[in-house]
């Protein structure tokens, strides 16, 4: 199975820099997504990593470290829209996906 | 029809009836999944099909079934219905390549009173 722990909450100020932290233990590892879901909609993808080292997707960038089962979601240039929950879920060898809870983002003015 | 669709929007259900709510998705993609997500516990698979004619079994599967006739719709009932299935449910589809996502579709607001 597979165990997935992110924070619960992180508020920011608009213009700023997140960070996101996700730590899994799992039973088989075939790559890590992130995604961002808007209350009452559905989750959409952001990121995937399956090497070790950062992706960067404009002001989205993720990180992972598969030896430490670690990874991180950065938010940088904070807009109001990124007000969100972040999910973070890892793949195993069968293609299904693990989530964590989700890390709700506020983002303040 | 774009993407991947859910039926109903939302739902009220007494307890003991059955109810089968619809998945289609129009990319041909292989993979289809059905999760539930509940607040402070995330998505959790329900079931899932790698391909039409096959189904699997996900980490909260007791209390439904699924089916997968062909490739684009997938089906998930709930038998007898009980009010700890409340919950809004997620459809996702993906192919099965190394950098494949799956897409999400808009979910089902399920209330069983």
């Amino acid at each position: 199975g597979q165990n997935i722990d992110q924070p619960t909450e992180m508020t920011a100020t608009e213009g700023a820099i997140v960070q996101i932290n996700c730590t899994y233990q799992t039973s088989g590892f075939n790559g890590l997504f992130w995604y961002q879901q808007h209350a009452g909609e559905a989750p959409t993808f952001l990121s995937y990593n399956v090497l070790d080292g950062l992706e960067e997707k404009g002001r989205f960038s993720s990180f992972l470290s598969r030896s430490k089962g670690y990874s991180y979601l950065l938010l940088k240039e904070l807009q109001m829209k990124d007000s969100a929950s972040y999910l973070c879920a890892v793949r195993d060898g069968d293609y299904k996906l693990s989530f964590g809870a989700g890390t709700t983002v506020t983002v303040r003015a | 029809i774009a993407g991947i669709t859910q039926a109903p929007t939302s739902q009220i259900l007494a307890a003991g009836r059955r109810m089968t709510l619809r998945c289609t998705q129009d990319m041909r993609h292989n993979a289809m999944y059905w999760y539930r997500q509940d607040l402070g516990l995330g998505l959790r698979l329900i079931h899932y099909s790698n391909t039409a004619g096959t189904t699997g079994k996900g980490e909260v599967p007791d209390g439904y079934s699924v089916s997968r006739a062909n490739t684009d719709d997938f089906p998930l009932t709930l038998a007898s219905a009980v009010p700890s299935q409340t919950s809004v449910y997620f459809c996702a589809s993906s192919e099965l390549g190394a950098e494949d996502t799956q897409y999400f579709g808009p979910g089902t607001r399920l209330t069983v009173l």
